[in-house]
C-alpha cells in the first residue's frame, strides 16, 4: 500500500536557522513526490516536486530511494514561511497520496 | 486566470440528509480531482476525472458519494446520506492533463466547502 508519513505535525525554528521538513513513502515503484504548501488563508498550492529538481523560494527536496524520503529543506528560514507543508506522492500520474501535514512556525 | 471555483464554501446539514457540492475548473483543464480533508488529517482523493471519464474513484465511499462530471467542465459531488464522519473540507483541484510526458502536471485547488454534519 502506498503511504506517505510526516512525522512532525508542528515544526518551530527561530529565523535565520536552517528547517528540515521530513516526508518518509512506502511505495514499491517508481512514485513521484510533490511539497504542497498552505500559507494561512490561502488555498493549497504546490511549492516543488522532484521530477524538476528546482529550488522554489529556497527551498529544496531530493528523493532519496534508498531511504524512500523526500525531506524539504531550506537553509535559512524567513517568518513567511510560516504555513501548513504537506507531502505528496502520485502513481504514474493517478492516485495521489497527502501525507498528514507539518505546520511551519518561524519564529522572529 | 481565474482559480478553481467551489461552492458552498460552508454548509451544516443533520446527518442522513443529503448534500452536493459543485466545483468550476480552471478554463482548459481536462483533470479534475476531488479530495476530503478531515480536520487535523492531509488531503485524501476522492475521485480522479479525465474530461468526462472517471481515472481513478477508488477510494470513493461508493454506497453515499457519487460525482459527475458532465461535458467534461464543472463537476458535482454528492453525498447521501451524510454521517457524522463526513464532515470535513472538501477540495476541488484541476490540471491541464494529470500525466504527460513522464511527469504530472501541478494541481491547482479551489477554496474548498467546509462541510458539517450534526
Amino acid at each position: 500500500a502506498q503511504r506517505v508519513t510526516q512525522p512532525e505535525k508542528l515544526l518551530s525554528v527561530f529565523k535565520g536557522a536552517p528547517v528540515e521538513l521530513k516526508c518518509n513513502y512506502s511505495y514499491s515503484g517508481s512514485p513521484e513526490l510533490f511539497w504542497y504548501v498552505q500559507y494561512s488563508r490561502q488555498r493549497l498550492q504546490l511549492l516543488l516536486r522532484h521530477i524538476s529538481r528546482e529550488s522554489i523560494k529556497g527551498f529544496t527536496a531530493d528523493l532519496n530511494k534508498g531511504e524512500t524520503s523526500f525531506h524539504l529543506k531550506k537553509p535559512f528560514a524567513q517568518e513567511e514561511d510560516s504555513a501548513m507543508y504537506y507531502c505528496a506522492l502520485s502513481r504514474t500520474g493517478n492516485q495521489f497520496y497527502f501525507g498528514t501535514g507539518t505546520s511551519l512556525t518561524v519564529i522572529p | 486566470e481565474a482559480g478553481v471555483a467551489q461552492s458552498p464554501r460552508y454548509k451544516i446539514i443533520e446527518k442522513r440528509q443529503s448534500v452536493a457540492f459543485w466545483c468550476n475548473p480552471i478554463s482548459g483543464h481536462a483533470t479534475l480531482y476531488w479530495y476530503q480533508q478531515i480536520l487535523g488529517q492531509g488531503p485524501k482523493l476522492l475521485i480522479q476525472f479525465q474530461n468526462n471519464g472517471v481515472v481513478d474513484d477508488s477510494q470513493l465511499p461508493k454506497d453515499r458519494f457519487s460525482a459527475e462530471r458532465l461535458k467534461g467542465v464543472d463537476s458535482t459531488l454528492k453525498i447521501q446520506p451524510a454521517k457524522l464522519e463526513d464532515s470535513a473540507v472538501y477540495l476541488c483541484a484541476s490540471s491541464p492533463l494529470n500525466r504527460d510526458r513522464g511527469h504530472s502536471y501541478e494541481q491547482y485547488f479551489g477554496p474548498g466547502t467546509r462541510l458539517t454534519v450534526t
